[in-house]
């Protein structure tokens, strides 16, 4: 089956730039979503279409893609930026979803 | 606004069945796909099954395959999700989520109902 793969945790001091990567066979064909879940909350969306933010997103979250890696970038990042994040994205056929394995982000 | 409310969750024993449902609201039901996506205790997040607005469609992760059933009541505006043979390893937070009728993409989550499988 399909899988999006990501790194485990990432750590950055409050400010500085947080990168978050996600690989994927199917990437260069598909669009990369990506979901913030802070602790005993549902998620949320924060990136669609590998770049776009959803309004009411703060600007410091983007979003790119190149061949097989989408990358969630967090511009200064905040204190409460710290959570997990999930990218998505579907199968080449496109009718199952798949998430990455999440990646915990600490801002400290 | 856009809510999204789960319920039907509790304890049951392997080998049982459990039906989840998940109340809509604020938008038009019948014209949206549904997922249901779940979260193991301390684990990542799970895609689980799909079903198209009309409810034509439906498509399930292969861990559920011939388990769980994905169905919609839109005189109800309510999703299901009919869980049979149950395992342990089906002991998760259960979320459903509006599909965005694009790409697969979730843009509304319930807050989510825990179901936990054990003797």
């Amino acid at each position: 089956s399909y899988e999006l793969t990501q790194p485990p945790s990432v750590s950055v001091s409050p400010g500085q730039t947080a990168r978050i990567t996600c690989s994927g066979d199917a990437l260069p064909k598909k669009y990369g979503y990506w979901y913030q879940q802070k602790s005993g909350q549902a998620p949320v969306l924060v990136i669609y279409e590998d770049s776009k933010r959803p309004s009411g997103i703060p600007e410091r979250f983007s979003g790119s893609s190149s061949g097989t890696m989408a990358t969630l970038t967090i511009s200064g990042a905040q204190v409460e930026d710290e959570a997990d994040y999930y990218c998505y994205s579907t199968d080449s056929i496109g009718n199952h979803g798949v998430f990455g394995g999440g990646t915990k982000l600490t801002v400290l | 606004q856009v809510q999204l409310v789960e319920s039907g969750g509790g304890v049951v024993q392997p080998g049982r069945s459990l039906r989840l449902s998940c109340a809509a609201s604020g938008f038009t039901f019948s014209t949206y796909g549904m997922h249901w996506v779940r979260q193991a205790p301390g684990k990542g997040l799970e895609w689980v099954a799909v079903i198209s607005y009309d409810g034509s469609n439906k498509y399930y992760a292969d861990s559920v395959k011939g388990r769980f059933t994905i169905s919609r009541d839109d005189s109800k505006n309510t999703l299901y999700l009919q869980m049979n043979s149950l395992r342990a390893e089906d002991t998760a937070v259960y979320y459903c989520a509006k599909d965005s009728n694009y790409d697969m993409m979730m843009d509304v989550w319930g807050q989510g109902t825990t179901v936990t499988v054990s003797s």
